[in-house]
């Protein structure tokens, strides 16, 4: 069963402290990894596809790197703005989410 | 321009009250998916469809049903709310394997 881990649930930064979080995940046969931003009360966003180890996606602030294990999303000089949750799933032959890194960016 | 759109909202129902969430897309895409998320946890897939048609249940087990008359309208009926029915709804279309997300419908069953 494809199974999605994401670490830390929560994480509180200050501006302009760089971080990353997290995502490892088991499933047979990866047909690609997505990083999504959800806002309270709103659906998720999509913010990158990886397909396959070694491959960097660069939006902005953020980026997405994948393992054959796991995921980063480096958050470069987050500002308040970034703060949200952020979905990591993976599809084989349906999409599986993890539970999210709620991600808090003060002043 | 291209987007999802969901209504209501924001419900809040009686117990026992038949109740339809509309999904509608201009996304251009054939298949739409039906999800269930609580706070703080993963979504689940409740429902899909991948053309005018075809419906199929997903992962977790609802009490909901779908129709796919046309392909940019999927909506999804409660034929009995029950409290055990309140979370979020969230519709998808999805493109290749990218799934693109409505903003949601908040449902509270009293």
């Amino acid at each position: 069963e494809d199974q999605v881990t994401q670490s830390p649930e929560a994480l509180r930064l200050q501006e302009g402290e760089s971080s990353s979080l997290n995502c490892s995940y088991t499933v047979s046969g990866l047909r690609g990894l997505f990083w999504y931003r959800q806002d309270p009360g709103k659906g998720p966003e999509f913010l990158f596809t990886l397909y396959s180890a070694g491959e960097e996606k660069e939006k902005e602030r953020l980026k997405a790197t994948l393992t054959k294990k796991e995921s980063f999303l480096h958050i470069t000089a987050p500002k308040p703005e970034d703060s949200a949750t952020y979905l990591c799933a993976v599809y084989h032959s349906k999409l599986t989410f993890g539970t999210g890194t709620r991600l808090q960016v003060t002043l | 321009e291209a987007d999802i759109y969901q209504t209501p909202r924001y419900l809040v129902i009686g117990t026992g009250k038949k109740i339809t969430l509309e999904c509608s897309q201009t996304m251009g895409h054939d298949k739409m998916y039906w999800y269930q998320q609580d706070p703080g946890m993963e979504l689940h897939l409740i429902h899909y469809s991948y053309g005018v048609n075809s419906t199929e249940k997903g992962d977790l087990s609802s009490e909901s049903t779908v129709s796919r008359i046309r392909t940019e309208h999927f909506p999804l009926t409660l034929e009995s709310a029950r409290p055990s029915h309140t979370s979020q709804y969230l519709c998808a279309t999805s493109r290749g394997n990218e799934q693109f997300f409505g903003p949601g419908t908040r449902l509270t069953v009293l």
